[in-house]
């Protein structure tokens, strides 16, 4: 099977823009989870999907939301950037059943100017 | 908020030596796992631990999950360069679904 998919692997954003970041789960999967991994901060949970719905939200500003699509690809989207949003952007996909095993993408790094 | 702490946060060590990482919290986790991330790239699971008191091993590797689901350790035996990374835990509490709290990871430099 083929593992986690993200593009693009490398972004660099300018403040204010937005950005929009893919993820294609192993085949069959069908939850996806966003990470957002910094220095300081390490790794820290954005949201999940599960069946195109958002199933669970971590502590991040409005700014960053997402989407699942029927086929469980995802997409999270950054609006008006700020330079604390560079970081290593990571999906993780799971089956949706059994014990919490996740399996993460390469992960995108943005880089925010 | 659950917590997990890591220690030690960086460990260098040389070739063919023995080495324990730990993990702990004051919560409750219904399953734990441990990750190693290579510079650049995604963490890669290593293990995933569910029964209090559970012992997996992995090779060299082998991962303990505490009696009471609070803690774990990974101990590595005989470490080879290729060991070298991050090492990260990661714990799924009792009501946060596939929502996992990392631990801040421990780099582990195994020189030749």
């Amino acid at each position: 099977k083929a593992g986690v998919t993200q593009t693009p692997r490398y972004l660099i954003k300018t403040r204010g823009q937005q950005v929009t970041l893919s993820c294609s789960p192993i085949s069959g999967h069908r939850s996806v989870s966003w990470y957002q991994q910094t220095p300081g901060q390490g790794l820290q949970f954005l949201f999940e999907y599960f069946s195109e719905t958002q199933r669970n939200k971590g502590n991040f500003p409005g700014r960053f939301s997402g989407r699942q699509f029927s086929n469980s690809r995802s997409e999270m989207n950054v609006s008006t950037l700020e330079l604390g949003d560079s970081a290593l952007y990571l999906c993780a996909s799971r089956s949706g059943t059994g014990p919490y095993e996740q399996y993460f993408g390469p992960g995108t790094r943005l880089t925010v100017t | 908020t659950q917590l997990l702490e890591q220690s030690p946060q960086f460990l260098s060590i040389q070739e063919g030596e023995n080495l324990t990482v730990y993990c702990n919290s004051s919560s409750v986790f219904s399953s734990l796992q441990w990750y190693r991330q290579e510079p650049g790239e995604g963490p890669v699971l290593l293990v995933t631990v569910v029964t209090g008191g559970e012992v997996k091993k992995l090779k060299r590797l082998t991962f303990q999950f505490g009696d009471a689901r609070k803690d774990s350790s990974l101990h590595i035996t005989a470490a080879q360069p290729g060991d070298t990374g991050l090492y990260l835990c990661a714990g799924a509490g009792e009501t946060s679904g596939s929502r996992l709290t990392f631990g801040e990871g421990t780099q582990l430099t195994v020189n030749p």
